[in-house]
């Protein structure tokens, strides 16, 4: 079956401007994770879902990052007024139940010039 | 809090040689998870392995194998005749199944190079 699917691929933008990340889960998937990955750094949480519900958003660096999950499936992350920093791969995940194995995308690679 | 730590940033070894891959883990949880994760230069994390805390046995599987050794917070991962498809960027995880997430802590990666 498919798995899990992230658009666009590259993200350029200018310093200042609003993106949106898209995931598309594994079907059937009720909780899913946004993680963000720096060059040579392991993967570091953001936001966890249960459903349409964002159950854990500790990760989140700061008020111009916000995810939302409409309808319990696809999954948008967005953030505002970009800044340099914010350029790193931003990675999906999503797992059949709580407590399950998470399986990820191939990410977005989100560049602030 | 919960870390992993993976001293070895990068190691590289002749294709058919054995390697192993160390992971350090801190948690003051007595349930966890431990992971491994392969990334390759595609990008996409590959899972591989997940451990319950309470299960201590070693796992082989094909030419990998784990070492899970609680008395020394450790998890280790052992390539057996390596191969050039091996190379890659593997990370050790921990899961946090307190509350009502369970997030994942990861370790800053070993970057795996297999000389053909």
């Amino acid at each position: 079956g498919a798995g899990v699917s992230q658009t666009p691929s590259n993200k350029v933008t200018e310093k200042g401007k609003y993106v949106e990340l898209r995931c598309d889960p594994i079907s059937g998937h009720t909780a899913l994770y946004w993680y963000r990955q720096s060059l040579g750094q392991g993967p570091e949480f953001l936001i966890y879902f249960q459903g349409t519900g964002a159950a854990d958003d500790s990760g989140l660096p700061n008020d111009r990052f916000f995810a939302v999950r409409p309808e319990g499936s696809v999954s948008t992350l967005k953030i505002q007024r970009t800044e340099r920093g914010d350029s790193a791969v931003y990675l999906c995940a999503s797992s059949l139940t709580f407590q399950g194995t998470q399986y990820f995308g191939p990410g977005t690679r989100l560049t602030v010039l | 809090a919960q870390k992993v730590t993976q001293a070895q940033t990068e190691i590289s070894v002749v294709e058919k040689e054995d390697v192993t891959l160390d992971c350090v883990y801190e948690t003051r949880d007595t349930t966890y998870y431990l992971f491994w994760y392969k990334q390759p230069p595609s990008g996409e994390l590959v899972f591989l392995i997940r451990r319950n805390s309470f299960d201590e046995q070693n796992e082989i599987s094909g030419r990998y194998s784990w070492n899970f050794q609680k008395s020394t917070s450790s998890f280790n991962f052992t390539i057996t005749a390596s191969q050039v498809v091996d190379s890659a960027v593997y990370f050790c995880a921990l899961s946090d199944p307190t509350g009502m997430t369970e997030k994942l802590t990861f370790g800053t990666g070993t970057r795996l190079t297999i000389i053909p």
